[in-house]
């Protein structure tokens, strides 16, 4: 099945830096999705992305779907952003892969 | 509040009980899943309905067993389960064929097998 890796795995920031989350996948996609797993265990929509740049507030997204790649963009970070990451890929019939997820602390 | 509502929110229940978590969506989507969240693992996906009908079983063991009555109700039950099988379980809803906004999740049932 795809391969989806996530890189890095932990993160940890000062308030107010910037960081950059890392989404590979093994194969051709239908579509790709970016969620933020808040510390109750909800998982929210950040971006529904198959290519191109979407932004939202302080974060934006960016999928090369000819490389196999997104990233996803943290601006002036806050410790609300902290939580884990998850990059999903859809493939055949509008089935989604996820990737083990980045951890995201941040720091006052 | 996403669409999806899931209850209940925490389930602690003894290797013999039987219990049913149930999830619904007011989205007026075709398509369900439930999906397991273990520590440290990808989420994985256990079973799929499209227009109330089962389309995909991911090798889920039969100690848990779904029944979709309609495309808003989704329910989980389970029975003699193992300590292994504690883990967060999410619901998740979609326009059949994917649509403009994908996937949507509920909050989940963080469950806790003793």
């Amino acid at each position: 099945g795809i391969q989806v890796e996530q890189s890095p795995p932990d993160l940890i920031l000062q308030e107010g830096a910037n960081s950059t989350l890392r989404c590979n996948f093994s194969d051709s996609v239908n579509n790709l999705q970016w969620f933020h797993q808040n510390p109750w265990g909800q998982l929210i929509n950040l971006f529904y992305i198959p290519s191109g740049t979407k932004q939202n507030g302080r974060l934006s997204a960016t999928t090369v779907a000819t490389e196999r790649y997104s990233l996803l963009y943290i601006s002036s970070s806050q410790t609300t952003d902290s939580g884990v990451y998850f990059c999903a890929v859809y493939y055949g019939n509008n089935r989604l892969a996820f990737g083990k997820g980045n951890q995201v602390v941040v720091i006052p | 509040e996403t669409g999806v509502t899931q209850t209940p929110r925490h389930l602690v229940m003894g290797m013999t009980n039987k219990k049913s978590l149930k999830c619904e969506q007011h989205l007026g989507h075709n398509a369900m899943y439930w999906y397991k969240q273990s520590a440290k693992k990808p989420l994985e996906l256990m079973f799929v309905y499209n227009f109330k009908e089962q389309t995909e079983n991911n090798s889920v063991p039969s100690r848990f067993s779904p029944e979709c009555p309609n495309s808003s109700h989704l329910f989980l039950h389970l029975h003699t389960l193992q300590p292994e099988d504690s883990a967060l379980y999410l619901c998740a809803s979609s326009p059949s064929g994917g649509g403009d906004y994908g996937y949507t999740f509920g909050s989940g049932t963080r469950l806790t097998v003793v």
